[in-house]
């Protein structure tokens, strides 16, 4: 089945770029998306992207991906305190039989260091 | 986007007892799922909430443990029936409209004792 991998832990100090990799295995994805959880809450949509397009921009996130080696990043410039939080990478695919589930990494949680 | 109220947002419940779960979205939406996610770990899809038939159920989760409703495009229940502590989890309703983006209520907390 659909896999999504991604790196357990990143620590950045407050100031600094934090980058969140994530590979997936599913060539038929449609839309990736980025998700925010902090502690006891549920999950915030922070963006996505269309698997024809390879960045988006919004604000202080750049999400680049790489079709190719199925390869998909966030980036967070000037990252402060407040963005510390588990960060999950999620691909929908497209079976096809209009099913539009989400596959999930198992998140990466990011510390912002002051 | 859609704005989803999960009701309630934690509970402990003993062993052996139901728990029923509601989501209410505030625009209609074509697809409604429901997630698990266990302690420290991603989210698992429980089922996708069909409206006016039965859910379907992903390997793993079947009807009689986590029956699901889905009266209208608005609204669903999840219920963790005769639970035990392994049913201690995070379980998220998720929706999808028209669109591309996929939005999640703030999930109830369940501890079975």
């Amino acid at each position: 089945g659909e896999d999504v991998e991604q790196s357990l832990f990143l620590s950045v100090r407050e100031g600094d770029s934090s980058v969140i990799n994530c590979t997936y295995t599913d060539s038929s994805s449609t839309y990736l998306y980025w998700y925010k959880q902090e502690p006891g809450a549920g999950l915030q949509l922070l963006t996505y992207i269309f698997s024809n397009m390879d960045m988006k921009q919004d604000q202080r996130l750049t999400v680049l991906l790489n079709k190719k080696d199925k390869h998909l990043s966030l980036r967070i410039a000037d990252t402060q305190t407040g963005d510390s939080a588990i960060y999950f990478c999620a691909e929908r695919g497209d079976s096809g039989a209009g099913s539009y589930q989400l596959t999930f990494g198992k998140g990466t949680k990011l510390s912002v260091i002051p | 986007s859609a704005v989803i109220s999960q009701k309630p947002s934690r509970d402990i419940c003993q062993r052996g007892t139901s728990l029923t779960i509601q989501c209410q979205v505030d625009s209609q939406v074509t697809m409604m799922f429901w997630y698990r996610q266990q302690p420290g770990q991603s989210l698992t899809l429980i089922a996708t909430a069909n409206q006016g038939s039965e859910a379907t159920y992903e390997s793993g989760f079947v009807i009689d443990k986590f029956p699901i409703s889905r009266p209208n495009l608005t609204f669903s229940t999840l219920t963790v029936s005769n639970m035990s502590p392994e049913d201690s989890s995070i379980y998220l309703c998720s929706v999808q409209g028209a669109g591309t983006e996929a939005f999640f209520g703030q999930g109830t907390r369940l501890t079975v004792v």
